[in-house]
């Protein structure tokens, strides 16, 4: 199974400050046809999840621009430029690339 | 509006069968795949399996968790997904979760199974 490892797992930040999650895969989730399948999801609190990010760096619909993914080999990042009150909750990646579909642990995010 | 609406769950007894339902609306249901996931108290998300579309044989794929007791189907005439459980154990307490496509493009809002005697 391939492995998704969260740093950190908790994160405590400021209103208006900028915060960033990593995500570490144990294998490349990288596929044949150049995509990349790598997903962030949000859960507000007493909410299901949310699509954040998909595919390393696209923004889901309706998704604020103040979120950005990045990737760097099998290390990838979720930034947030300006943390706002409707962003705290726990954040998952995800992969798709193989079976079984496998989250990270999730990282905490308040104020 | 993507819509889906999970239902069935409730408390059963261990080693007893329940069948979750996945009720759709606001997309080709016809043409995607549909995942369930669960969320056991306080913990993390696991994906559980999902059923490819009927284009792709409406075949299935399952975690190692659920494999031999858990089975995924659809009703494209109705546009509802379910998820039978069977052989259930404590540990398969949760919040039961169905997606659209592998990876959950859109989740439901869930529904609680407790398994206790």
């Amino acid at each position: 199974d391939i492995e998704m490892t969260q740093t950190p797992l908790s994160l405590s930040v400021t209103p208006g400050q900028p915060a960033s999650i990593s995500c570490k895969s144990s294998e490349s989730l990288l596929h044949s046809s150049g995509k990349t399948h790598l997903y962030w999801y949000l859960q507000r609190p007493g909410q299901p999840p949310q699509l954040l990010i998909y595919e390393v760096f696209n923004r889901f619909s309706g998704v604020s621009d103040r979120f950005s993914g990045s990737a760097s080999g099998t290390d990838f990042t979720l930034k947030i430029s300006r943390v706002e009150a409707e962003d705290v909750g726990i954040y998952y990646c995800m992969q798709t690339i193989r079976v079984p579909i496998t989250f990270g642990q999730g990282t905490r995010l308040e104020f | 509006e993507v819509q889906l609406v999970e239902s069935g769950g409730g408390l059963v007894k261990p080693g007893r069968s329940l069948r979750l339902s996945c009720s759709t609306s606001g997309f080709n249901f016809g043409n995607s795949a549909l995942s369930w996931f669960r969320q056991a108290p306080g913990k993390g998300l696991e994906w559980l399996g999902f059923i490819r579309s009927k284009a792709y044989g409406e075949t299935t794929e399952y975690a190692a968790s659920v494999q031999g007791r858990f089975t995924i189907s659809r009703d494209d005439s109705t546009s509802t997904a379910y998820l039978q459980m069977n052989s259930l154990k404590t540990e398969d307490t949760a919040v039961y979760h169905c997606g659209r496509d592998p990876g959950g493009t859109y989740w439901g809002r869930g529904t609680l199974v407790t398994v206790s005697s």
